[in-house]
């Protein structure tokens, strides 16, 4: 079972357009986090929102947590193809010293010149 | 380079071999947490370690085993190799009351 739904899985867009990436769970989570993965690399850590509601940026990026904690958002302005790879968003549950993370499957950019 | 150490970045082997990957974690850090990468089930975790001590398993096969040593370092052992177990593997780490893992470069591992 697939706690972390992210849609859409694949997006090619131009440079300079807006998109907008939506990761989905029927779990409550006690935060939430943005990785980036190019190929052949580990997933890096973009951002991470904890507080439900709550919004981030990170120069063109934007992140948001839904209110009830359970849904989270990523919008990039005006794409770069730097901006290209995989985008990963991870719930972490916490309890007993252990902080998991449950990955979604990614929504893979690639951000045409 | 993330500060989380992967060795070996590729290896191939024949089924029913049994490998051992490592990982040292950044410096400071006292969690390793091991993930199975493939492309239709994305991330999954597999297991944690917490200062030498296993603190969470996840979807790890019986074949497949790890441990935390003094120094911090870790070792993912995995055993009786299936051509399903073709993957990429990677080690994460954080520090305690830290939610951001920084992942190593992890290990292809290709089972022919």
């Amino acid at each position: 079972t697939q706690l972390l739904e992210q849609s859409p899985q694949f997006l090619s867009i131009q440079e300079g357009e807006n998109l907008t990436v939506y990761c989905n769970s029927s779990s409550v989570f006690s935060s939430l986090q943005w990785y980036r993965q190019e190929p052949g690399e580990g997933p890096v850590l973009l951002v991470t929102v904890v507080t439900g509601g709550e919004v981030k940026k990170l120069k063109r990026l934007t992140f948001q947590f839904g209110d009830a904690r359970k849904d989270s958002s990523l919008h990039i302005t005006a794409a770069q193809p730097g901006d290209t790879g995989l985008y990963l968003c991870a719930g972490a549950r916490s309890g007993a010293g252990s902080y998991q993370l449950t990955f979604g499957k990614g929504t893979k950019l690639s951000v045409i010149p | 380079d993330s500060g989380v150490t992967q060795t070996p970045k590729h290896l191939i082997t024949a089924t029913g071999q049994r490998v051992t990957l490592r990982c040292s974690p950044r410096s400071g850090d006292l969690s390793v947490y091991w993930y199975q990468q493939s492309l239709d089930q994305g991330l999954q975790f597999l297991i944690q370690y917490y200062n030498g001590e296993e603190r969470a398993k996840g979807n790890i096969l019986e074949r497949f085993s790890a441990q935390q040593f003094p120094d911090l370092h870790s070792e993912l052992n995995l055993s009786s190799l299936e051509l399903g177990d073709s993957a990429l593997y990677f080690c994460a780490s954080n520090r305690q009351g830290n939610y951001g893992y920084t992942f190593g470069s992890g290990t292809r591992l290709t089972v022919v």
